[in-house]
C-alpha cells in the first residue's frame, strides 16, 4: 500500500502566487487532515474532513482552502501566498472508531518556502 | 479545551542511557493518547498508543502509561540507541480531532 501520498515534496513560491498541495490516500479512510509544522512549534491543524463533501476549519485556516470531492483526495489550496505560510505541510488520514481511538497515518510532507 | 504539553528539547543522551520524555495533557473528555516519532525528512509515525486509564503502550522498547490521576503519558526507554535520534510528539485524540505537543528532539551520541 502507498498509504498517504503528498506532492510536491518541495516548492518555492513568490509572495502573492497560488498553488495547490496534493494529498491522496489509498486506505479508504473517511477522515483526512492538513497540518502545518513550524520549527519548534509542533503541528497545527489547518482543515479537516470527515468524508467526501464535508470539510471544516481547524486551528489556523486563514489563507487556505480545501475541497473533498472524493474519499481519496484532499487538496489544500493557497490563494495568495505570504511569507507566514512558509512551513512544512503534512496531510494525514484516519478512520472512524467507536473507541475514539484511530491513529493518524501521515504523508511525508511538503516543504514550502514563500519569498 | 484539549491541549498537550511536553518537555522542551533537545535532549542529548549517550547510547544505552535511560530516556524519559515528559508529557501532560488537558482534555474535556476521555481521550486516547499517542506517541509519534518523526525521523529527519519524514512524516510522523505512530510509536505507541493507550486508549484508557492505566493502559500501557509499548513498541520497540519504548513504553508509556496512561495516568489519569496525574494527566500524564511520559515516554520511557531503558537503553537508547543512536537510531532512536528523532523528534518525539505526544498527542491526544478526542472524537477524531488530534492535538499535538510541540515535539522533543532526542539526540543519542555513540
Amino acid at each position: 500500500n502507498a498509504g498517504v501520498t503528498q506532492t510536491p515534496k518541495f516548492r518555492i513560491l513568490k509572495i502573492g502566487q497560488s498553488m495547490t498541495l496534493q494529498c491522496t490516500q489509498d486506505m479508504n479512510h473517511n477522515y483526512m487532515y492538513w497540518y502545518r509544522q513550524d520549527p519548534g512549534m509542533g503541528l497545527k491543524l489547518i482543515y479537516y474532513s470527515v468524508g467526501a463533501g464535508i470539510t471544516d476549519k481547524g486551528e489556523v485556516p486563514n489563507g487556505y482552502n480545501v475541497s473533498r470531492s472524493t474519499t481519496e483526495d484532499f487538496p489544500l489550496r493557497l490563494e495568495l501566498a505570504a511569507p507566514s505560510q512558509t512551513s512544512v505541510y503534512f496531510c494525514a488520514s484516519s478512520y472512524p472508531s467507536g473507541q475514539g481511538y484511530s491513529p493518524l497515518h501521515f504523508g511525508n510532507g511538503t516543504r514550502l518556502t514563500v519569498t | 479545551g484539549n491541549s498537550v504539553t511536553q518537555m522542551e528539547g533537545p535532549v542529548t543522551l549517550s547510547e544505552e542511557a535511560f530516556l524519559t520524555i515528559n508529557c501532560t495533557y488537558t482534555a474535556t473528555g476521555y481521550p486516547s493518547l499517542f506517541w509519534y516519532v518523526q525521523y529527519p525528512g519524514e512524516g510522523l509515525q505512530l510509536l505507541l498508543k493507550a486508549t484508557k486509564a492505566d493502559d500501557k503502550g509499548s513498541n520497540k522498547g519504548f513504553e508509556a502509561t496512561y495516568r489519569k490521576e496525574t494527566t500524564s503519558f511520559h515516554l520511557e526507554k531503558g537503553s537508547v540507541q543512536v537510531s532512536d535520534s528523532a523528534v518525539y510528539f505526544c498527542a491526544l485524540t478526542d472524537f477524531n480531532k488530534f492535538y499535538f505537543g510541540s515535539g522533543t528532539k532526542l539526540n543519542v551520541k555513540p
